[in-house]
C-alpha cells in the first residue's frame, strides 16, 4: 500500500495566484481529512469528507479556501486567491470508518509558500 | 521540521535514558487519546493510543498514561534512541466522525 499520496510536495506561488493541492487517500478508506500546520497554530482540521461528501468545513479559514472530493480516490484543496498568510504545510489524512484511533494515515504533506 | 515553532516545548535526553512527554487535553468527552510522532518533512505517524476507560497502556518501548482527573496524558519512551528524535503530538478523538484534535507538540532531541 502506497499510503496517502499528496502532491505537490512543495509549492511556491505568488500572492493572488490560485493554488490547488491534491490528495489520494488509501483505497477503501471512507473518511478524508485536510489539516493545516503552522508554527503558531499547530495542526488544525480544515474540512473532512465521508464517502466523498463534505461533512464539516467549519475549520476552513475563509471563502478563499475550497475543497472537493469528486470520487473516492481523489480530493483537492484550492486556495484562490492565495495570500502570504496561507503559507503552511497542508496534510491530508484518510481513515476507514471501521477503525477509530489507529486507523488514521497521514500523507507527507504539501509545503506551501506564498510570496 | 515544519512543526517546530517558537513556542514549541523542547525536551533533550541522553541516548539510553527514558523520556517523558506530557500533554494536557481539554475535552472530557473524548474517548480516545493518541500519541503521534512527526519527523522532519513527514506527516504525523501513529505511535500508541489509549481509550478513555483505561489508565495505562504499554507498547514496544512506549507507555501512555492517562489521568482523567486532571486531563493529563503522558508518553514514556524507554531507552531513548537517536531515531526517536522528532516532534511528538498528543491528540484526542471526539465527535460523530471521530475526528482528531491535536495538542501542541514537544520537540524531543536525543543527545549522543
Amino acid at each position: 500500500d502506497a499510503g496517502v499520496i499528496q502532491s505537490p510536495r512543495h509549492e511556491v506561488t505568488e500572492m493572488g495566484q490560485e493554488v490547488t493541492l491534491r490528495c489520494k487517500p488509501i483505497s477503501g478508506h471512507d473518511y478524508l481529512f485536510w489539516y493545516r500546520q503552522t508554527m503558531m497554530r499547530g495542526l488544525e482540521l480544515l474540512i473532512y469528507f465521508n464517502n466523498n461528501v463534505p461533512i464539516d468545513d467549519s475549520g476552513m479559514p475563509e471563502d478563499r479556501f475550497s475543497a472537493k472530493m469528486p470520487n473516492a480516490s481523489f480530493s483537492t484543496l484550492k486556495i484562490q486567491p492565495s495570500e502570504p498568510r496561507d503559507s503552511a504545510v497542508y496534510f491530508c489524512a484518510s481513515r476507514s470508518g471501521g477503525r477509530v484511533s489507529g486507523g488514521y494515515t497521514f500523507g507527507s504533506g504539501t509545503r506551501l509558500t506564498v510570496v | 521540521g515544519e512543526s517546530v515553532g517558537l513556542h514549541l516545548p523542547t525536551l533533550s535526553v541522553q541516548e539510553g535514558d527514558n523520556s517523558i512527554i506530557n500533554c494536557a487535553y481539554s475535552n472530557s468527552a473524548s474517548d480516545y487519546f493518541i500519541w503521534y510522532k512527526q519527523e522532519s518533512g513527514k506527516g504525523p505517524q501513529f505511535i500508541i493510543d489509549i481509550r478513555s476507560n483505561m489508565d495505562k497502556r504499554q507498547g514496544q518501548r512506549v507507555t501512555v498514561l492517562l489521568n482523567k482527573t486532571v486531563k493529563h496524558l503522558s508518553l514514556q519512551i524507554a531507552a531513548t534512541q537517536p531515531g526517536d528524535s522528532a516532534v511528538y503530538f498528543c491528540a484526542e478523538i471526539s465527535g460523530s466522525a471521530r475526528q482528531l484534535t491535536f495538542g501542541s507538540g514537544t520537540q524531543l532531541t536525543v543527545l549522543p
